[in-house]
Parts: C-alpha cells; sequence; structure tokens
C-alpha cells in the first residue's frame, strides 16, 4: 500500500506566474484535501475533491482551484502568485466512504514565490 | 464555526521529563479529534486520534491524549520525553463524515539534554 505523494517537492516561482501541484492519494482514498501552511502557522484548509467534484472550501480565492482525476489524484493550480503564496501545500487523502475521517497528509511541496 | 486553541507557542522539556501539550477546541457538535506531528519541513504525522467511546486514547511513539468534554479540552500527553521528539504538535478538529480538519497553531516542542 503506497502512502501519499506529492510533487515536486520545492518549487520557486515568480510574483504573476501559475503553478500547478500534483497528489496521488492513498490506495483505496476517493477523497483528496489540500491545504495550505505558512511559515509558523498550521494548516489551514483551501478545497476538498470527492469523486471528481469539489466539495468543500475554505476562505480562499478563486485563482487557487483543483481538479480530481477518475483514479483520485489531484492537482492544486493557483494563478497569478502573490508573495503571500509561498508556504508549504500539504495534501490528505482520506476514505470518505467510512465512518473513519483520518486524513492521511504527504510530505508537501514547498512552494517560494520571488 | 469550529477553531482550535494551542496556548503554547513554545515548551522546552529535559529528556526523561514528563510533557503535556495543551489542546482546547470550539466545535458546536460531537468533535472528532487529532494530534499530528510535523518534523521540520516534512508533512504531518498522526499520533492518535478520537472519534468517541474511551476519552483516553492511546497512540503511537507513546504518547496519549485526554477528552475532556466539559473543559472543551484535548491535552497530549508523554511520560518520558525522548530527544527525537522534538517536533512540532499541532492539535486538530473534524466533523463525522467529512475529513476536514482545523488545526491549531501548532507547538513546538525543544527537548533539552
Amino acid at each position: 500500500e503506497t502512502g501519499v505523494t506529492q510533487s515536486p517537492t520545492h518549487l520557486i516561482k515568480t510574483r504573476g506566474q501559475q503553478v500547478t501541484l500534483r497528489c496521488s492519494s492513498q490506495s483505496g482514498h476517493n477523497t483528496v484535501s489540500w491545504y495550505q501552511q505558512a511559515l509558523g502557522q498550521g494548516p489551514q484548509f483551501i478545497f476538498q475533491y470527492y469523486r471528481e467534484e469539489e466539495n468543500g472550501r475554505g476562505n480562499f480565492p478563486p485563482r487557487f482551484s483543483g481538479l480530481q482525476f477518475p483514479n483520485y489524484s489531484s492537482e492544486l493550480n493557483v494563478n497569478a502568485l502573490e508573495l503571500d503564496d509561498s508556504a508549504l501545500y500539504l495534501c490528505a487523502s482520506s476514505p470518505m466512504d467510512s465512518s473513519n475521517t483520518e486524513a492521511f497528509f504527504g510530505q508537501g511541496t514547498r512552494l517560494t514565490v520571488v | 464555526a469550529q477553531s482550535v486553541t494551542q496556548p503554547d507557542i513554545h515548551i522546552t522539556v529535559s529528556e526523561g521529563a514528563s510533557l503535556e501539550l495543551r489542546c482546547n477546541y470550539s466545535y458546536g457538535a460531537t468533535p472528532y479529534l487529532f494530534w499530528y506531528v510535523q518534523s521540520p519541513g516534512q508533512g504531518l504525522q498522526l499520533l492518535l486520534k478520537y472519534f468517541s467511546g474511551d476519552t483516553l486514547v492511546q497512540g503511537i511513539k507513546g504518547f496519549e491524549a485526554e477528552f475532556k468534554r466539559s473543559q472543551s479540552s484535548f491535552n497530549l500527553r508523554k511520560p518520558s520525553v525522548h530527544w527525537s521528539d522534538a517536533a512540532e504538535y499541532f492539535c486538530a478538529v473534524g466533523a463525522q463524515g467529512y475529513s476536514t480538519l482545523t488545526f491549531g497553531k501548532g507547538t513546538m516542542l525543544l527537548v533539552s539534554p
């Protein structure tokens, strides 16, 4: 059984650019959530995908968007990057069909916007 | 809206001493509660979770936590800290049937020799 994997591990982008982060969910998990963790802060919920549909969104602007694919992997896209978007982006997967709502996290993608 | 408060930003404990990290939550229904640990530059590893039943839950690495509904608390404890426990610890609350989590700001644990 493979865990949650994210790519790339590190990324440097210029303000105004666009970025795509990728996440492969754990085997058997159909739900993927994305979190932003700024330096010195706890993770903040961005949005969640369940069976290829957005299933909840946190307080993030529309330039943060996502996709989930039939194999339950997911992408996080951020347009018009701002300096404050610099953070660790964490992906978590879980089996939504279970009453057990434990989320399993990947190692994260460190995004630096310059 | 749900929220989590971790009142201690940093805690320093001597190796071999006991540890208690505090967590208070605000949630309108029965909460699902979690403690995660994060080493520098890494993702989150689940230490333990409370869904229902016995209010004292055991986790990995010798950690335990006690759910106290009357105090809206879910404090993490360990009887004897090891140097390898130095990391950042996050308390989180979730809802039944939903896997989205609300995290506290974290407590950084430093272990002195």
